[in-house]
Order: C-alpha cells, then sequence, then structure tokens
C-alpha cells in the first residue's frame, strides 16, 4: 500500500525558477494538506482542499498555488521560487477532517532555494 | 489560533527510563494528535484523542481538556524510540482547517 506519495524527494532550485510537487492518495480521502517544516519550528499549514475541484488557504500561503482537478492529486506550485521558501514540504490527507481522524503523512519533499 | 507549547524541547535519556513529554494549549478542542517523525523525515500518527487515556505498546497519552494539557509517556524506553514527538491540534476548533503543531520534542535514547 502507498499510502501518500510525494515527488519528488530532493530538488535545488535557482531564485525565479518554477516547479511542482505532487502528492498522491491511493487511500480515496477527501481532506488533503500541504505544510512546510522549517527549523525551530513547527509544521505550518499552506493550503488544504476539502475534495477534489476545491483549494483555500492555510496560515503561510504567500507564493504557493495549488490544484485539486482529481481527487487522489494535490498540487503545489511554486511560480517564482525565493530562498525564503527552502524547506522541507509535507502533504497529508484524510477523510473527515483534522478534528475526527489522524492525518496520513507523505515522506517530503527536501527543497533548496539557491 | 491555537497556540500549542512543548516541553522539554529536547530530552536524552538512558535505556529503559520512563519518559514523559508534555503539550498545552490555549483555545479549547475537540480532538489533539500525537505524532511521531523519525530520523529520517517520516511523520507518522501514534494518536489521536480527545478525552481520557489511550495506549498503544509503550506508548501512552492522557488529555485533560479542562486543564487544556496533554501528555506523552513511553514505559521502558528504547533507543529505537528516538525521534521527535510533535503535539498538534485542530486550527480552528473543528471544521476543515488542518492541524496547528508544536515545535517538538526531540528525544534522545542511549543505550
Amino acid at each position: 500500500n502507498a499510502g501518500v506519495t510525494q515527488t519528488p524527494k530532493f530538488r535545488v532550485l535557482k531564485t525565479g525558477q518554477s516547479m511542482t510537487l505532487l502528492c498522491a492518495q491511493d487511500m480515496n480521502h477527501e481532506y488533503m494538506y500541504w505544510y512546510r517544516q522549517d527549523p525551530g519550528m513547527g509544521l505550518r499549514l499552506i493550503h488544504y482542499s476539502v475534495g477534489e475541484g476545491t483549494t483555500a488557504k492555510g496560515e503561510v500561503p504567500d507564493g504557493y498555488n495549488v490544484s485539486r482537478l482529481k481527487k487522489q492529486n494535490f498540487l503545489l506550485g511554486l511560480e517564482s521560487a525565493a530562498p525564503s521558501q527552502t524547506s522541507v514540504y509535507f502533504c497529508a490527507s484524510n477523510e473527515q477532517g483534522p478534528t475526527y481522524q489522524p492525518q496520513h503523512f507523505g515522506d517530503g519533499t527536501r527543497l533548496s532555494i539557491l | 489560533k491555537n497556540e500549542v507549547e512543548q516541553s522539554p524541547q529536547n530530552l536524552t535519556a538512558q535505556e529503559g527510563e520512563f519518559i514523559t513529554i508534555n503539550c498545552s494549549y490555549s483555545v479549547g478542542i475537540s480532538a489533539l494528535h500525537w505524532l511521531q517523525q523519525h530520523p529520517g523525515g517520516g511523520i507518522v500518527s501514534l494518536f489521536m484523542l480527545s478525552s481520557g487515556k489511550k495506549k498503544h505498546g509503550r506508548l501512552i497519552a492522557t488529555i485533560n481538556i479542562q486543564e487544556k494539557h496533554s501528555s506523552l509517556h513511553i514505559t521502558a524506553s528504547h533507543p529505537r524510540d528516538s525521534a521527535v514527538y510533535i503535539c498538534a491540534v485542530p486550527d480552528s476548533g473543528g471544521g476543515a482547517d488542518g492541524l496547528t503543531f508544536g515545535k517538538g520534542t526531540h528525544l534522545i535514547i542511549q543505550p
């Protein structure tokens, strides 16, 4: 069982470049989330989705865009990467939201912006 | 927005010791999560609890809703328990928002 799969696992970008991080889940979950993790800080919510075709902003959405065209996929885009976006990015999913169920996490994407 | 505080930030103990990690939050909630982040970076959910106590193997989680406090205990600790333990609560006390996380407790168990 794959669970939540993130691609790529590592990436180095130059300032101003764009890229898309892919999150795929095979559990038919409605809710999907993107978090970033920085040293000395807890994970912070970037964007989330409560179902196919829906997206919403989290705590730190600036500089990122997301799309949920298919239920199983949640894409995180950086249009013009900045060094402040150097971080480890985690995708998570669950069926009924964080109040009712644990979240299932991917293994993370380590992104460096030079 | 809920504020989540964990203590201690770092903890080093000897194999076999009883471990306690604490979590407090500022706004009433309906559920609290404990997660484990492995040295390799992966995150797994350990517990979700809304009252009382839950036990899984050597791990025990308790919560006191009135005092806005939860604890994670590890009995008979082992080097393989070395990890970062993270407490998290739903962002808005309910609904579809994600989680608000504590900064984590870095636990090292020495043989």
